[in-house]
């Protein structure tokens, strides 16, 4: 158990909607990263907060957005969902701003039919 | 940008060595090494930064070769335990992790 939890575990949406994905950091870690895990993408870097405020931003469509709160949990917004969208989408955290160790949350797997 | 790993995959029996490599046509600023077991989520193993240093954690080592922008892992005495997908993330100084395809480890009895 790495102390990142993330919520829910499963989503099953439809096409053209909107879904929100929670995260919730180790105990005392700044830092909240967001990553898309697909089989033909892999595990890719999204976006990435540190004690609130956005820090670096990987390959995150506009469609999609995230936001840091003042008790450090984050979400992840997304919107207009589309069949490609679908993926295990990973939570981490870091005690730092950079080049720390990330403890990975177990997924949120996100079907859209 | 994304490293590249190789081999793609490989099948050991128990006690047996294998090597996983990642390169990266950037100068790096790090190398983070991660295992993910089917279904489950990636987990640490360990980070080696700018100086070519190398770190162990138990009976896996890895090294970073800053000259050649390329990194090692090294399985040692494989165990069932170390079945898995290992990822290489590599970092250029802009807090961006930018990970490999992964190599996937079987370990047979």
């Amino acid at each position: 158990d790495s102390g990142v939890t993330q919520t829910p575990k499963h989503l099953i949406t439809a096409t053209g909607q909107r879904v929100t994905l929670r995260c919730s950091p180790r105990s005392g870690d700044l830092s909240v990263y967001w990553y898309q895990q697909s089989l033909d993408q892999g595990l890719q870097f999204l976006i990435q907060y540190y004690n609130g405020e956005e820090r670096a931003k990987g390959n995150i469509l506009e469609r999609f957005s995230a936001q840091q709160f003042p008790d450090l949990h984050s979400e992840l917004n997304l919107s207009s969902l589309e069949l490609g969208d679908s993926a295990l989408y990973f939570c981490a955290s870091s005690a730092g701003l950079a080049g720390g160790e990330q403890y990975f949350g177990p997924g949120t797997r996100l079907t859209v039919t | 940008q994304q490293p590249v790993q190789s081999p793609q995959a490989v099948i050991l029996r128990e006690g047996e060595d294998a090597v996983i490599n990642c390169s990266s046509s950037k100068a790096l600023y790090s190398v983070h090494w991660y295992r993910q077991k089917h279904g489950e989520a990636p987990v640490f193993l360990m980070i080696l930064l700018k100086g070519g240093e190398q770190k162990g954690h138990d009976k896996i080592s890895a090294s970073f070769n800053e000259k050649k922008q390329q990194s090692s892992l090294y399985l040692t005495a494989s165990q069932l335990s170390y079945s898995g997908t290992y990822f290489c993330g590599t970092e250029i100084g802009d807090y961006k992790l930018s990970f490999g395809a992964g190599t996937t480890v079987t370990v047979r009895a």
